[in-house]
């Protein structure tokens, strides 16, 4: 089975302060996103990466940044957190090119809280 | 530009009765369609896809969707709700069958009462 794993699965943080949201995949997968979801809002993409230090912008990508640095490592950065950035955020990962199916595969989420 | 409308974002039902949700898209080129499903405390997993091979496509858990061009419409269906279908379901839409072209709808939770 596919597993995206999300490093935490809660967080509490200070406004102002440095946050990391770690997501690994074990199934060879080109392609990582990082996601946000919010009540009534759905999902909306942040950024997604479809090969090593590859990035591109998703839809909100503001206030946030993203590192790949390894093909099965994706990292969410918030350089200084804000009390607006409080939400669940979801890691996937899928195939790129001919093995793109449109199916993703998610972790569990991070639900992270600005104070 | 592709868009996605789910209609209510909030579905009550009884155990046993018709489930119904319903997903309207937008694109400007044939479509492929998805409905995830997002159990408490979990990520989203893939329930179906339509990708114009069929258009009455089956999903897991016994789920179905029926692709209609005429009404642009991907409605998701089940003849009997059982308590574990309680959950947040998300139609996507993508011009290309790409992962990194998805566009999700806001979702609909469904409650399933005894």
């Amino acid at each position: 089975d596919v597993k995206v794993t999300q490093s935490s699965r809660y967080l509490v943080k200070r406004t102002g302060e440095k946050v990391f949201l770690e997501c690994v995949q074990d199934m060879d997968h080109e392609n990582m996103f990082w996601y946000r979801q919010d009540p009534g809002l759905g999902l909306r993409l942040i950024y997604f990466s479809y090969d090593v230090k590859m990035k591109e912008k998703g839809d909100i990508p503001e206030g946030y940044s993203v590192s790949r640095e390894k093909k099965e490592r994706f990292s969410l950065i918030l350089e200084s957190a804000s009390t607006n950035q409080t939400s669940m955020y979801l890691c996937a990962s899928s195939f790129s090119g001919a093995q793109d199916t449109g199916e993703l595969f998610f972790g569990e989420g991070s639900r992270l809280t600005v104070l | 530009a592709q868009s996605v409308t789910q209609l209510g974002s909030h579905v009550s039902v009884s155990e046993g009765a018709l489930v119904l949700l319903r997903c309207n898209y937008s694109s400007s080129v044939p479509p492929y369609l998805f409905w995830y499903v997002q159990y408490p405390n979990q990520g989203l997993q893939l329930l179906l896809k339509y990708t114009s091979a069929a258009t009455l496509v089956k999903g897991i858990n016994g789920f179905e969707a029926e692709f209609k061009k005429s009404e642009t419409s991907f409605h998701l269906t089940k003849p009997s709700a059982h308590m574990s279908d309680a959950a947040e379901y998300f139609c996507a839409v993508s011009d290309n069958q790409a992962g990194t072209a998805l566009i999700f709808g806001k979702g609909t939770t469904l409650s399933v009462s005894s």
